[in-house]
């Protein structure tokens, strides 16, 4: 138990529907993130929120739209997603931005997402 | 773009053997950390070095930073079934974490 727990852990979805997957972190951290593990490639950071603000977006496509309304908790929203986007999607949290490549990330267990 | 080349991508080991992992790059970074990532969980942090030619030792997991911090490696001694997972390594850069594509072990009672 990391403290950092994600729902659901799998999601099946079709392109047209629209899903949320949730994370919650319950380690007093003010930074949340979003990553993305697909196989064969490295994670690649998605999107990253620093007391609540988002302060980093890296070229996601639209039809991916996070939300942090409190430092605890973390949403991302999905719709008409391709089949390309079935992979992993972690959640992580750190003290505070700035610090985190010295200090520990802490990951959620993921949610494991099929796109057919 | 930064890259961390891990190496080698799988090992297939019997329980008692030793084993050495790479994480290798051609840029310089400022922290290195490894992670170890079991199948259906998130990875969770084994160690961060920091300094150029750091050894870091955790029970039988001996961690190295390269001298120039462009690469580090991980040595388990006598590995066990329970060392089985994915060993990730993420260095540090400009405020953000560049990871690996990971080192998938399996150690074999």
């Amino acid at each position: 138990e990391t403290g950092v727990t994600q729902t659901p852990r799998h999601l099946v979805m079709g392109m047209t529907n629209k899903k949320s997957l949730k994370c919650e972190q319950h380690l007093g951290h003010n930074a949340m993130y979003w990553y993305k593990q697909s196989a064969k490639k490295p994670l690649e950071l998605m999107f990253v929120y620093n007391f609540k603000e988002q302060t980093e977006n890296n070229s996601v496509p639209s039809r991916f739209s996070p939300e942090c309304p409190n430092s605890s908790h973390l949403f991302l929203h999905l719709h008409t997603l391709q089949p390309e986007d079935s992979a992993l999607y972690l959640c992580a949290s750190s003290q505070e931005k700035t610090r985190h490549i010295n200090e520990k990330l802490f990951f959620g267990s993921g949610t494991q997402l099929s796109v057919l | 773009t930064q890259l961390l080349e891990q190496s080698p991508q799988f090992l297939s080991i019997q329980e008692g053997e030793n084993l050495t992992v790479y994480c290798n790059s051609s840029s310089v970074f400022s922290s290195l950390q490894w992670y170890r990532q079991e199948p259906g969980e998130g990875p969770v942090l084994l160690v961060t070095v920091v300094t150029g030619g750091e050894v870091k030792k955790l029970k039988r997991l001996t961690f190295q930073f390269g001298d120039a911090r462009k690469d580090s490696s991980l040595h388990i001694t006598a590995a066990q079934p329970g060392d089985t997972g994915l060993y990730l390594c993420a260095g540090g850069s400009q405020g953000n974490l560049i990871f690996g594509k990971g080192t998938k072990l399996s150690v074999k009672p």
